[in-house]
């Protein structure tokens, strides 16, 4: 089976104080993406990575960022967190984007980390 | 910017009732669908992908409808574990990416004994 794994379940920051979430996945995935879920909004995509060193915008990159120094861990860091960031963040991964290639671009999700900013 | 629409519900259906509910995608050249299964609290996990043909799982169904640019999904003999918010999921036409990634807000289904 395919395991994501998120590094906390839960946390509480302060405004201004720089956040990191982490995403290990243990199946030589290419792909991993950081999604944020919000009631009424559904998952909003921030950024994603199809390789090593390789990061791309999602559709709402404004206050994060992103690392990807091993396949296997892809981290979302917020610089200096605000109220508006408070979120449950979702991090997946897939074998290939390519969505011609049956099955491969199917998204396996980390448990979630509920993240509260005071 | 490509959609998916889905009608939020929530759908209250009695138990061992057959239900049913639409996505529908605005990408002409979307290749792949899928539905998600989510849970109160939990993250997103696949329940089915969705085949052009239409394919079944057990009590579940999903059908494609390219030239109305659809998705449906049936549950059939719907068990209280049925329960949960059903995210329809459509893949671009265009190499993936963020492009290719497009979650529907989903669907909440409440099963009631």
């Amino acid at each position: 089976d395919v395991k994501v794994t998120q590094s906390s379940r839960y946390l509480v920051k302060r405004t201004g104080e720089k956040v990191f979430l982490e995403c290990v996945q243990d199946m030589d995935h290419e792909n991993m993406f950081w999604y944020r879920q919000d009631p009424g909004l559904g998952l909003r995509l921030i950024y994603f990575s199809y390789d090593v060193k390789m990061k791309e915008k999602g559709d709402i990159p404004e206050g994060y960022s992103v690392s990807r120094e091993k396949k296997e861990r892809f981290s979302l860091i917020l610089e200096s967190a605000s109220t508006n960031q408070t979120s449950m963040y979702l991090c997946a991964s897939s074998l290939d984007w390519t969505s011609g290639r049956a099955g491969k671009n199917i998204q396996y999700f980390g448990a979630g980390t509920r993240l509260s900013v005071l | 910017r490509k959609e998916v629409e889905q009608d939020p519900g929530p759908f209250n259906v009695p138990e061992g009732a057959t239900v049913a509910f639409n996505c529908t995608y605005s990408n002409s050249a979307s290749q792949s669908f899928f539905w998600y299964r989510q849970d109160c609290r939990k993250e997103p996990k696949l329940l089915m992908s969705v085949y052009s043909s239409g394919n079944e799982d057990g009590r579940f169904t999903a059908q494609l409808n390219r030239a109305s640019q659809y998705i449906s999904l049936l549950i059939r003999d719907s068990k209280l574990s049925d329960s949960a918010t059903y995210l329809c999921v459509v893949n671009g036409g265009e190499g993936g990416g963020a492009d290719g990634l497009t979650f529907g807000k989903g669907t909440h289904l409440i099963i009631q004994p």
